[in-house]
């Protein structure tokens, strides 16, 4: 089982569109969650953390269900500079290592 | 905003031969890491190093793979007889501090390592 397994897509919504993310991971002694977004061929640059009771930052909200090992990542009026590949990212207990999953594409068309 | 910086931004070698990745983390950071990205696939976790040791690495980091931290700036990453499968982007990140989910690690724009 992939240690975080997501969606790869891609996902095309129109401008203005609500669309969602989700995310699944096997370690259940994770500790930390994040959403990065990577532009193509750039560095992954983090969006937000996630909080196990869930958080907004403007147009975007995360939800983690630690029970289910799931991560979502909700994005409201979609624009076109949206359009990358959303990464979720875990962290291990160890402390340092970030495990990523492998992206889902996201395309905001006009 | 402080950043995160690389060179080269692209570096082209023989296979067999040794790269020297550099990067200067974030100044006042004290955790700094090593990630990877082939082309098409995931960003991969290589090593994590503090208080000028390895705290954490990954089976991709093996001894052809070594890290050093050789003055109050740059962090290295050696790879020392290249193969064709080391081709990838590789990323540097630091952070502040690590454990807790509002100490994020920043990720500079890497360095393009082709393989011939």
């Amino acid at each position: 089982r992939k240690e975080v397994e997501q969606d790869p897509g891609p996902f095309n919504v129109p401008e203005g569109a609500t669309v969602a993310f989700n995310c699944t991971y096997s370690n259940s002694a994770s500790q930390s969650f994040f959403w990065y977004r990577q532009d193509c061929r750039k560095e992954p640059k983090l969006l937000m953390s996630v909080y196990s009771s869930g958080n907004e930052d403007g147009r975007f909200t995360a939800q983690l269900n630690r029970a289910s090992q799931y991560i979502s990542l909700l994005i409201r009026d979609s624009k076109l500079s949206d359009s990358a590949t959303y990464l979720c990212v875990v962290e291990s207990n160890a402390g340092n290592m970030l495990t990523f999953g492998g992206g889902t594409r996201l395309m905001v068309k006009p | 905003e402080p950043e995160v910086t690389q060179t080269p931004s692209h570096q082209v070698t023989q296979m067999g031969q040794e790269v020297i990745l550099r990067c200067v983390p974030i100044s006042n950071h004290l955790y700094f890491y090593w990630y990877r990205q082939i082309l098409g696939q995931k960003v991969e976790f290589l090593v994590s190093f503090y208080n000028n040791e390895i705290s954490e690495k990954s089976e991709i980091f093996d001894d052809q793979f070594s890290v050093e931290r050789p003055d109050g700036s740059n962090f290295t990453l050696k790879i020392r007889s290249t193969k064709l499968e080391d081709s990838a982007m590789y990323f540097c990140a630091s952070s502040l501090v690590t454990g807790r989910s509002t100490d994020t690690q920043y990720f500079g724009p890497g360095t393009r390592l082709t393989v011939l």
